[in-house]
């Protein structure tokens, strides 16, 4: 399954929202995607599972949505810290897959 | 707490092989899988494969299948990836993430530091 994410860039100041998208090239089972944060020299991190629900300890201005072949991921008021790459994953097809990410520049 | 410290940089010539740790704590691995991850520099992220305890069939991207091998030391608590036949559009860094289940199709709440292997002649 390849995942296009869009935009590829995103630029935005403290304060905005953000939404970032992840096309899926054929149905995902469910609502097996994840989202990931990513800062530079840094692992990734969980934010997002199951489409909808925000991994431990992650803000809630994060909230994700969709299903079958399409998904978001909106920030809803921007900080500083949320600079970062994006990155989606499909888990309901082996193997699994990456989006090629979006990075969000504040 | 959930800890997965990986063994540290490598250099290769092309041809070589490399073996990347992750050593594991804090939690019973029989709930949940090992996962290899690989970033190239400047690249996204790349799934490499895929060990859960107990499972002599460790599942692997196509990419890799014919050079890579995937390992858990129970003992340890210690998961291994061995790469082969080393090329330059290896160099990346191979992080080791913990799946939150036992199955394969899974997605990753805990990641290792990453290890940087460099592929040059």
């Amino acid at each position: 399954v390849v995942l296009t994410q869009s935009p590829g860039t995103l630029s935005l100041s403290p304060g905005e929202g953000a939404t970032l998208f992840c096309r899926a090239s054929q149905g995902i089972g469910g609502t097996s995607v994840a989202w990931y944060q990513q800062k530079r020299g840094q692992a990734p991190r969980l934010l997002i599972y199951g489409a909808a629900t925000r991994a431990t300890g992650i803000p809630d201005r994060f909230s994700g949505s969709g299903s079958g072949t399409d998904f978001t991921l909106t920030i809803s008021s921007l900080e500083p810290e949320d600079s970062a790459m994006y990155y989606c994953q499909q888990y309901g097809n082996i193997p699994l897959t990456f989006g090629g990410g979006t990075n969000v520049g504040i | 707490q959930v800890h997965l410290v990986q063994s540290g940089a490598e250099v290769k010539k092309p041809g070589a092989s490399v073996t990347v740790s992750c050593k594991t704590s804090g939690f019973n691995i029989s709930h949940y899988s090992i996962n290899w991850v690989r970033q190239a520099p400047g690249r996204g992220l790349d799934w490499v494969g895929w060990i859960s305890d107990g499972n002599v069939f460790p599942q692997f991207s196509l990419n890799f299948r014919d050079r890579l091998t995937i390992t858990w030391d129970a003992p340890t608590a210690t998961a291994y990836m061995d790469l082969r036949s080393l090329t330059s559009e290896d160099t990346a860094i191979y992080y080791c993430a913990r799946g939150i289940s036992a199955s394969v199709s899974t997605h990753f709440d805990h990641w290792g530091q990453g290890t940087l292997v460099s592929v040059s002649s």
